[in-house]
């Protein structure tokens, strides 16, 4: 157990509805991290907050957008929702925002049907 | 731009022989490295990691793993292999006063008895 969270575990949605993925960093950190896993894109960086600011962007369509909240948890927002969107989204953390290592949560599988 | 390559995309091992998996980066300079592994279903847990100094790094589970500057190469090693170390192995890269990881596109260890 990382001591990061993730909810839901699972979910199964519609093409063009809008859905939000929770994270709680481990106790102490400031870092949150997206990365999304699929078949075809591998694992890839979404976005890095850092203390409830934006540090960091990868590959983040415009329609997904995160925020972190003053108790360090942080949001994932898809919208106009794709087939394509299907995959797993994990979110890590990390002490501070640079060159540490990062933990794991244990994923929230998103179905676009 | 940075890459990570994992050659081998399957492996199959005997329980008790040893393995190799091999990763190779492509960075300015030199990242900062690690190994992750995937079991079915779970999220990421992180086996091992290179900062800097000693070449070779212990990790957890009796994994191993040795950077080679000239050879861009961080290759994880395990002296004899146990059936539970059947999962998905990821090396990735990160910058060492920045943020994101970059991965590798994984590698499946299956071990056979």
């Amino acid at each position: 157990d990382s001591g990061v969270t993730q909810t839901p575990k699972h979910l199964i949605t519609a093409t063009g509805q809008r859905v939000t993925l929770r994270c709680s960093p481990r106790s102490g950190d400031l870092s949150v991290y997206w990365y999304q896993q699929s078949l075809d894109q591998g694992l890839q960086f979404l976005i890095q907050y850092y203390n409830g600011e934006e540090r960091a962007k990868g590959n983040i369509l415009e329609r997904f957008s995160a925020q972190q909240f003053p108790d360090l948890h942080s949001e994932l927002n898809l919208s106009s929702l794709e087939l394509g969107d299907s995959a797993l989204y994990f979110c890590a953390s990390s002490a501070s925002g640079t060159g540490n290592e990062q933990f794991f949560g244990p994923g929230t599988r998103l179905t676009v049907l | 731009a940075q890459s990570v390559t994992q050659p081998d995309i399957h492996i199959t091992v005997s329980e008790g022989a040893s393995l190799e998996l091999r990763c190779n980066y492509s960075y300015g300079a030199t990242p900062y490295l690690f190994w992750y592994v995937q079991s079915p279903g779970q999220g990421l847990q992180l086996l091992l990691k290179y900062f800097s100094g000693d070449t070779l790094v212990q990790g957890i589970k009796g994994f191993e793993a040795e950077f080679k500057r000239s050879q861009s190469s961080f290759n994880l090693r395990k002296p004899s292999v146990h059936w539970s170390d059947a999962a998905e192995y990821f090396c990735a890269v990160g910058p060492p006063y920045g943020n994101k990881l970059v991965f590798g596109a994984g590698t499946i260890l299956r071990v056979k008895s």
